[in-house]
């Protein structure tokens, strides 16, 4: 069973650009969670897709926003760039809604490094 | 305000050393408690998940222990390999009303050395 994928896996970008990453979950699973990883934050959510719809979203600004296609491929795009978006963008996918439960487990993809010159 | 704290920051060990990584939480109401693996530049990897009714659990070389009276959790690796150098991380789930959140730690950052 493949696992979670990312592309690209490599980004730079400078300030004011936009920037699409792309998610395709395992097989079967229907929810895909997005998370900024940085070194003094750690991760940080984003938010959370399930069967098209945004379920949760974490304390980011609206520069950042998402969505799940009906295959439950999910992108996530940052608009009007920033330096402080330099950041690994890691998504995880799990069957249902919400990941938290030990019978729901999140997989992680290997992330998209953004660099913002 | 949900809270995970993990120490040391980072750590250096002698390849074959054992050594023991800590996790505390101010997580309620309390669900599970997870560690991940990452490599640098990868995903986080799936150690260990542990309920309220365990307090500890294995896998392989990794074991994970869980006090949840104390909301406290380490994780001790034996005889560590090269391999094991990487950032390991705490993630404790909550679970709400009709859902769950998941709160992350920062991270420790182990590195084997030969």
């Amino acid at each position: 069973k493949a696992g979670v994928t990312q592309t690209p896996r490599y980004l730079i970008k400078t300030r004011g650009q936009q920037v699409t990453l792309s998610c395709s979950p395992i097989s079967g699973h229907r929810s895909v969670s997005w998370y900024q990883q940085t070194p003094g934050q750690g991760l940080q959510f984003l938010f959370e897709y399930f069967s098209e719809t945004q379920r949760n979203k974490g304390n980011f600004p609206g520069r950042f926003s998402g969505r799940q296609f009906s295959n439950s491929r999910s992108e996530m795009n940052v608009s009007t760039l920033e330096l402080g978006d330099s950041a690994l963008y890691l998504c995880a996918s799990s069957l249902l809604a919400g990941g938290g439960d030990i019978y729901n487990e999140q997989f992680f993809g290997p992330g998209t490094r953004l660099t913002v010159l | 305000k949900n809270q995970v704290e993990q120490s040391p920051q980072s750590l250096i060990i002698l390849e074959g050393k054992n050594c023991t990584l800590q996790c505390n939480y101010t997580v309620s109401p309390f669900s599970n408690l997870r560690w991940y693996k990452q490599d640098t530049g990868r995903g986080p990897v799936s150690l260990t998940i542990m309920t309220f009714s365990e307090n500890t659990k294995s896998n392989g070389r990794y074991t994970a222990t869980l006090d949840a009276d104390t909301k406290q959790s380490s994780l001790h690796i034996t005889a560590s390999q090269l391999s094991d150098s990487a950032s390991y991380i705490c993630v404790v789930s909550a679970r709400g009303a009709g859902s769950y959140q998941l709160t992350f730690g920062k991270g420790t950052k182990l590195s084997v050395i030969p």
